[in-house]
């Protein structure tokens, strides 16, 4: 089961907040983050475990709502170089047998 | 270090015909595992290798198969194309097995006629 990403795409001023959500109709274990520019690899950004522990970098945060099985992700003060397409990518609760189950993406555009 | 290489970085086939891609791991990382990316369906899980062995595979048809070597490198192969098989196919490396930091190569571009 896709996760399902919303929004589909935004468009932003530079500085200006944003949020991305991701819901999956399935328990989950984790919730990973990734951004992918335009003809580049998709680049890590963070990963969300089941009991709260946290893992990533750079200036974006994340919460992980293990009960609704929803992670959002935040983008606060954004800057030019935050455009792109966000994936969040899912593992279930039995473990990653199947992999990173990936959304379809929500693409965000800065402008200056 | 050097990153996660994919090769060939595009290439045209045919229906029916087969093909080969390749990944080389960071060096140091074990797992490797390949996705597709379609404009359609996104990310897709094909299968995932740590030493040596495919630790998952997605729900793919068996005209999808890979495998890794001792070096850690790995290659998939797509036999009896279909028009649908035209995708970017991604290899993505990482230290353990199962889902962690994952470091994408740029992708090969396959496209079908």
């Amino acid at each position: 089961q896709q996760p399902v990403q919303s929004p589909q795409a935004v468009i932003l001023r530079e500085g200006e907040d944003a949020v991305i959500n991701c819901s999956s109709s399935k328990a989950l274990y984790s919730v990973h983050w990734y951004r992918q520019k335009h003809g580049e690899a998709p680049v890590f950004l963070m990963i969300l475990l089941k009991g709260g522990e946290q893992k990533g970098h750079e200036k974006i945060s994340a919460s992980f709502n293990e009960k609704k099985q929803q992670s959002s992700l935040y983008l606060t003060a954004s800057q030019l170089s935050y455009s792109g397409t966000y994936f969040c990518g899912t593992e279930g609760s039995g473990g990653g047998a199947d992999g990173l189950t990936f959304g379809k993406g929500t693409h965000l555009i800065i402008q200056p | 270090k050097a990153g996660v290489t994919q090769t060939p970085r595009y290439l045209i086939k045919t229906r029916g015909q087969q093909v080969t891609l390749s990944c080389s791991p960071i060096s140091g990382h074990r797992s490797v595992s390949w996705y597709q990316q379609t404009p359609g369906q996104g990310l897709q899980f094909l299968f995932e290798y740590f030493s040596e062995t495919q630790r998952n595979k997605g729900n793919f048809p068996g005209r999808f198969s890979g495998r890794q070597f001792s070096n850690s490198r790995s290659e998939m192969n797509v036999s009896t194309l279909e028009l649908g098989d035209s995708a970017l196919y991604l290899c993505a490396s990482s230290l353990q097995e199962g889902p962690g930091e994952l470091f994408f190569g740029e992708g090969s571009r396959l496209t079908v006629l």
